[in-house]
Order: C-alpha cells, then sequence, then structure tokens
C-alpha cells in the first residue's frame, strides 16, 4: 500500500495569513504516460462528509475558492490557503488514486490562531 | 439536483453483518464507479473499494477481501454495501461516494454503523 505522511498534523493561522499543508507519498503518483499526478486534496468538517477540493495535484474542484490551491509532483505535494478565512476551519486529507488500495494521509487540522 | 443519500445508523452485534445503501440521483449513477470508505472515530479514512454500476465489477480492498460484498440495483439506482463478520474494530462512518478510477466528487452524508454486544 502506498503510505500517505502529512505535516504538519495540526496549525494554527491567523485569518487572513497563509495556511500550507504537506503531504508526502512513499512513491511516485506521477504517472509518465500522461504526465498526471493522481493526487487529492479534501476539506472535512464535523458532521459532513469530506469535500473533494483540488485533484491532479493542482486542478481546483468546480466551486471551490481560489484562495485555495495545490502543487507538487512525484513524491511530494502541497496544499495552500492563501487568505485564511473562517470557514476554512476543518481537517485537510491528501488522498493518492494512483493504486489501490486508495489510501490518504492522516489528516491536518487548521484552525484559527 | 446531484446527490447520494444513504440508509440511515444501525446498531449491530458482533458477529452480524450490515448492508448500508446509497441512493443516487441526479442521473449520476451510471457515470462512474462508486466507492465506499470508511472512518472510526478520531481515525483517518480508510478505502474499502469500488463498484462500476454499470457491470456490477468490483475491487475491494485486501483487508476487507471474503467480508465485503458491494452490489447494486440499477433500476433504483441504488448501490449497497455489506461488511460481514462484524466487531467492535468496525464501528465507524461508512462513505459512498461516486468516483473510483477519480477522486470522489460526491459523496453520501455518511452512515454510523455501531457495533456493541
Amino acid at each position: 500500500d502506498i503510505v500517505m505522511t502529512q505535516s504538519p498534523d495540526s496549525l494554527a493561522v491567523s485569518l487572513g495569513e497563509r495556511a500550507t499543508i504537506n503531504c508526502k507519498s512513499r512513491q511516485s503518483l506521477l504517472y509518465s504516460s500522461n504526465n498526471k499526478n493522481y493526487l487529492a486534496w479534501y476539506q472535512h468538517k464535523p458532521g459532513q462528509p469530506p469535500k473533494l477540493l483540488i485533484y491532479w495535484a493542482s486542478t481546483r474542484e468546480s466551486g471551490v475558492p481560489d484562495r485555495f490551491s495545490g502543487s507538487g509532483s512525484g513524491t511530494d505535494f502541497t496544499l495552500t490557503i492563501s487568505s485564511l478565512q473562517a470557514e476554512d476551519v476543518a481537517i485537510y486529507y491528501c488522498q493518492q488514486y494512483f493504486t489501490t488500495p486508495r489510501t490518504f494521509g492522516q489528516g491536518t487540522k487548521v484552525e484559527i490562531k | 439536483q446531484v446527490q447520494l443519500v444513504q440508509s440511515g445508523a444501525e446498531v449491530k452485534k458482533p458477529g452480524a453483518s450490515v448492508k448500508v445503501s446509497c441512493k443516487a440521483s441526479g442521473n449520476i449513477f451510471t457515470s462512474n464507479e462508486i466507492s465506499w470508505v470508511r472512518q472510526a472515530a478520531g481515525q483517518g479514512f480508510e478505502w474499502m473499494g469500488w463498484m462500476n454500476p454499470n457491470s456490477g465489477n468490483t475491487g475491494y480492498a485486501q483487508k476487507f477481501q471474503g467480508r465485503v460484498t458491494m452490489t447494486r440495483n440499477t433500476s433504483i439506482s441504488t448501490a449497497y454495501m455489506e461488511l460481514s463478520s462484524l466487531t467492535s474494530e468496525d464501528t465507524a462512518v461508512y462513505y459512498c461516494a461516486r468516483g473510483g478510477k477519480t477522486p470522489g466528487d460526491y459523496w453520501g452524508q455518511g452512515t454510523l454503523v455501531t457495533v456493541s454486544s
């Protein structure tokens, strides 16, 4: 199974400031035939299902605010919230869909400082 | 309106089975695989497997092989996940999601399954 490791486990950011979450995969998620990274980011709030934010490592899902961006390739990826809003308080997860079983990072809890 | 609606919470005894349903609306049922993911309290997400609603073909995580069965009824746009030989470690919220080869873009609301004697 591909192990996904996120850092940090939690972070507190002031409103309007930048939040950065890292995700590292034990093996490359870059498929050479199409040059795509099989990496997604989700936002999860209590009592709700996860919400897809980013796929192909950097493509924003429809309707997701542009303060959310994804970057990285191969084994190292980053989710950035450029200007943290109160409604962004949540746990964020990366997930690889390069192979089965699909695996998730352990999550990063984002709070307001 | 596109949505996946799951069946209600269940309480089961150890050794029993549970069957969770996931009804799709908005013409999304046959457009992609349906995956099942669970989350125990305070834990991360665990992918259980997927099913192609058109063919009925399935793929299960090795951890659940022999214990999980994913089926569907296309006439009512509903997918099912049945998990047998339940133990307390199966207590979790179970989600269905549209997506298999691609990440889940639509998710059900979740179904809490509690296993307790």
